[in-house]
């Protein structure tokens, strides 16, 4: 079965504090995206990186960065956090090409105070 | 990517087909409707994807207009497992990323 882990499922952060969010998969995918989910929003994109080194802003990139160092392992970084970047945050994965089933991890719950 | 249009909540009871609506006016001809789920708690999770024929599988049966501006989700025999969010997308298949909405929310009740 295909796993995408999380680094954390819940977090708390002070304002300011630069944040990482770390995913890892293990089913050697190229794609790899991060998501917030905020009630009555459904999930946003942020970025997505459809291989090594390389990435791509979603709708709400702002605030926000991303690292893919290796394959397996996708990080979004919060500079800077904010108390509007609290929310849910869910990493996914995908096969390259005409791929059409994504992958979800099982989110991190990000608090920012 | 084409817009979509999904209904905020429905109820659907147990045991019952749940037919969940998504209106996708300005689908291009290149452009796949995909349909998946978040169950509370959990991530999404791929139901059925399909271009203008009806489409099945174990999970859920999808059906598309002939002018393709719309489709329908059908769950055939709905349980209470089945209570979740239900997102319909459209996009063009070549595409890497995925747009989700905000959805429908399912409950199935007893």
């Amino acid at each position: 079965d295909v796993k995408v882990t999380q680094s954390s499922r819940y977090l708390v952060k002070r304002t300011g504090e630069k944040v990482f969010l770390e995913c890892v998969q293990d089913m050697d995918h190229e794609n790899m995206f991060w998501y917030r989910q905020d009630p009555g929003l459904g999930l946003r994109l942020i970025y997505f990186s459809y291989d090594v080194k390389m990435k791509e802003k979603g709708d709400i990139p702002e605030g926000y960065s991303v690292s893919r160092e290796k394959k397996e392992r996708f990080s979004l970084i919060l500079e800077s956090a904010s108390t509007n970047q609290t929310s849910m945050y869910l990493c996914a994965s995908s096969t390259g090409g005409d791929s059409y089933e994504q992958y979800f991890g099982p989110g991190t719950r990000l608090t920012v105070t | 990517d084409a817009k979509t249009t999904q209904p905020t909540s429905m109820d659907c009871a147990e045991g019952r087909a749940a037919n969940l609506p998504c209106n996708h006016s300005t689908i291009s001809g290149n452009e796949y409707v995909y349909w998946y789920r978040q169950i509370h708690s959990q991530g999404p999770q791929y139901i059925i994807h399909g271009l203008k024929n009806n489409e099945t599988n174990e999970m859920a049966s999808l059906i598309i207009t002939e002018d393709r501006k719309s489709s329908t989700l059908i769950l055939p025999h709905a349980t209470l497992r089945d209570t979740a969010v239900y997102y319909c997308i459209v996009r063009v298949r070549v595409r890497n990323d995925m747009r989700f909405g905000a959805g429908t929310r399912l409950t199935v009740k007893p």
